[in-house]
């Protein structure tokens, strides 16, 4: 079963104006971590912002903010003011701190991404 | 500038040729990690190291071998590859603490073979 569901492969959005790109996770571990990141053509993988299972506020990182709903197990990034070098692809990843004590909580699990077009 | 470099960035490579991939993180982390990336899959996990050890391996297969000489270093030792390998390879490091373990990845090799 998929554990990230992104389920925009591609989204569109006026310079200037506010997205939001979906993530719904899939976990029974009580602690766990969200995490977003910016992929851009050159293929370098840059984080973005990180929300904790335990915490209780919305992460937020300049223009990019965390919807975090822990009931309907989504973790939506929201960018404020796109710019056009917003363009990029976005992954929504998350890590479940289960596990044997050596890799606790390395294992990270990525969505399929969705690619972000920010139009003049 | 990253705290993860990678080299090469670009690699075409034969299917009888043997290459390495070069990962070094100067961020003071003591996990690193190797990912495959696929055009139309999700980011795959291949290997994890923490403090040296090898503490994770994905059901790769054996043409591909990772080498971690200290926590800053790793190597991903490629040989007799098959067209289907051809992706983006990516390293990336954390912290092996209590806490966020934010991984920080390198640009990344992309990787043909043919």
């Amino acid at each position: 079963a998929q554990k990230i569901t992104q389920t925009q492969p591609g989204m569109f959005v006026q310079e200037k104006e506010a997205v939001t790109l979906d993530c719904t996770y899939d976990t029974s571990d009580p602690s766990y971590g969200l995490f977003w990141y910016k992929q851009p053509s050159s293929g370098e993988m840059i984080f973005l912002i990180y929300q904790g299972s335990y915490d209780q506020q919305n992460a937020t990182e300049g223009r990019y903010s965390l919807n975090f709903q822990k009931a309907r197990k989504s973790a939506n990034l929201v960018i404020s003011a796109s710019q056009l070098g917003d363009s990029a692809m976005y992954f929504c990843a998350m890590r479940e701190d289960t596990g044997p004590w050596d890799n606790y909580g390395q294992n990270f699990v990525f969505g399929p991404g969705t690619r972000l077009s920010v139009l003049p | 500038e990253t705290g993860v470099t990678q080299t090469p960035r670009h690699l075409v490579m034969g299917m009888t040729n043997k290459k390495s991939l070069k990962c070094e993180q100067h961020l003071g982390h003591n996990a690193m990690y190797w990912y495959k990336q696929s055009a139309k899959k999700p980011l795959e996990l291949m290997f994890v190291y923490n403090f040296k050890e090898q503490t994770e391996n994905n059901s790769v297969p054996s043409r591909f071998s990772p080498e971690c000489p200290n926590s800053s270093h790793l190597f991903l030792h490629l040989h007799t590859l098959q067209p289907e390998d051809s992706a983006l390879y990516l390293c990336a490091s954390s912290q092996d603490l209590p806490g966020v373990k934010t991984q920080y990845f390198g640009p990344g090799t992309r990787l043909l073979v043919l």
